[in-house]
């Protein structure tokens, strides 16, 4: 099941500079994205979500971008810090599915250096 | 802050046993789901459990699965014979939905080990 892609498995960043993870989707119907934080040995985190009929959400120092027409969507740390330092993964829901059952990628694994 | 929990956080049992997986999810929450991960794969979906029955499930959901929340604040997985591939990271999630949003809260994970 490949309908949730995150192409880069890591992305290391300097402490203060901008992380941006990726992600790529191939279903049109999903309509609804979320990103998760995983620290080892923990469940994800919830981060930060977005509707299919935004482009952008923003809450503090994460923003996630939403392109529909290349079925991609990133997160923006800004500034990044080191305890950032986590696997990321981006999730997608189905217009189809009452439930919220989600989809996810692979995962990120960012380091953020001090 | 509210969150889910999960019991055990790790489990070891031998193949064709049953194991039980528990979870007590936020207190508020309507839906419940189980998620596995297998090491170095995705987190897959399992099941959805809303009103009091499954409502949606995945294909690894098969007849060796079943879900309960016996009262009203627990909500269970049971694996009534498992195999040596059940061997998985185990999450619990639950959601409010309803509120345009889809968010799912994660507990901790149960790790089980098949042997």
């Amino acid at each position: 099941d490949q309908q949730v892609k995150q192409n880069s498995p890591s992305l290391s960043v300097q402490e203060g500079r901008i992380s941006i993870l990726n992600c790529d989707y191939t279903n049109s119907m999903f309509d609804y994205f979320l990103w998760y934080k995983k620290y080892p040995a923990e469940g994800p985190t919830f981060l930060i979500s977005i509707s299919s009929i935004k482009d952008k959400n923003e809450d503090g120092r994460f923003t996630v971008f939403l392109n529909k027409s290349a079925k991609h969507l990133s997160l923006h740390i800004v500034p990044s810090q080191p305890g950032d330092s986590a696997v990321y993964f981006c999730a997608a829901k189905g217009a189809s599915s009452n439930t919220g059952k989600l989809i996810f990628g692979q995962g990120t694994t960012l380091q953020v250096k001090p | 802050e509210p969150e889910v929990t999960q019991t055990p956080s790790h489990q070891v049992t031998q193949m064709g046993q049953e194991v039980i997986l528990r979870c007590v999810p936020i207190s508020n929450h309507l839906y419940f789901y189980w998620y596995r991960q297998i090491l170095g794969q995705k987190v897959e979906f399992l099941v959805s459990f809303y009103n009091n029955e499954i409502s949606e499930k995945s294909e690894i959901f098969d007849d060796q699965f079943s879900v309960e929340r016996p009262d009203g604040s627990n909500f269970t997985l049971k694996i009534r014979s498992t195999k040596l591939e059940d061997s998985a990271m185990y999450f619990c999630a639950s959601s409010q939905q309803g509120l345009s949003s889809y968010e799912q809260y994660f507990g901790p994970g149960t790790r089980l080990t098949v042997t």
